[in-house]
């Protein structure tokens, strides 16, 4: 998987817009951006995948530019309940078939 | 949607003792599965990916005789700790994988195993 860099922690209000940047200055032609969220004591649940452009689901927004060497994930409106680590991934199909985790983004909203 | 559950959520044990750890893929066939340890404040590391019926390969590191992981079926994947000490006091995560799904996205996580050794 192609290394990545988030920042370590975030601080956020609730009802404010969230953007969490991830950089990929090596990401490949084949490569993927996926994002996952990690709350407390749970494991990880998947949010959003994209290539290129613009990709939006009920959760979160991706932006990544045409260079695709940086990512941005974006959380609308967030809530005391989006308070957890964010991780970044980048990686082919045969890479993801094994994640490595980074270090990922804590964020904490506050009231 | 996909669940992975693991029991038992949580889990205290005398040192020297051995624990075993289950990973279930409730609704679907999981080809392969992966085992993670985390520690507090730190990122998920990769231990182990089991594939059904055949031995599991181990990251580097990772004591095999000390982690052991079986899986025996497309639905259940086991890590027994063996003879455990207070430092493999940990949260251990396992994820299973579909298939070759043509999305990237089939890999999904159970909600994770608290093991404290005393």
């Amino acid at each position: 998987l192609a290394k990545t860099t988030q920042p370590i922690s975030m601080d956020s209000y609730e009802g404010q817009e969230v953007n969490i940047t991830c950089s990929h200055n090596n990401i490949a032609t084949n490569d993927y951006i996926t994002w996952y969220q990690q709350f407390p004591s749970q494991g990880p649940r998947f949010i959003i995948q994209g290539y290129k452009t613009k990709v939006t689901n009920e959760v979160a927004s991706l932006f990544i530019p045409a260079d695709r060497k940086s990512s941005t994930l974006s959380l609308p409106r967030v809530s005391l309940s989006d308070t957890a680590v964010y991780y970044c991934l980048v990686g082919d199909k045969a890479s993801f078939q094994k994640l490595v985790f980074g270090t990922g983004t804590r964020l904490l909203v506050s009231p | 949607g996909a669940v992975v559950s693991q029991h038992p959520s949580r889990v205290i044990c005398k040192s020297g003792t051995s624990v075993k750890i289950e990973c279930r893929s409730l609704d679907f066939q999981a080809t392969t599965m992966f085992w993670y340890r985390q520690f507090p404040k730190k990122s998920l590391m990769l231990m182990a990916t089991s594939n059904e019926g055949s031995k599991a390969t181990y990251e580097q590191g990772v004591e095999k005789d000390k982690f052991l992981i079986n899986h025996a079926s497309l639905t259940l994947s086991t890590l027994t700790v063996t003879s455990a000490h207070p430092e493999d006091s940990s949260f251990y995560i396992c994820s299973a994988r579909a298939g070759l799904a043509a999305s990237y996205n089939e890999q999904f996580f159970g909600p994770g195993t608290r093991l404290t050794v005393l």
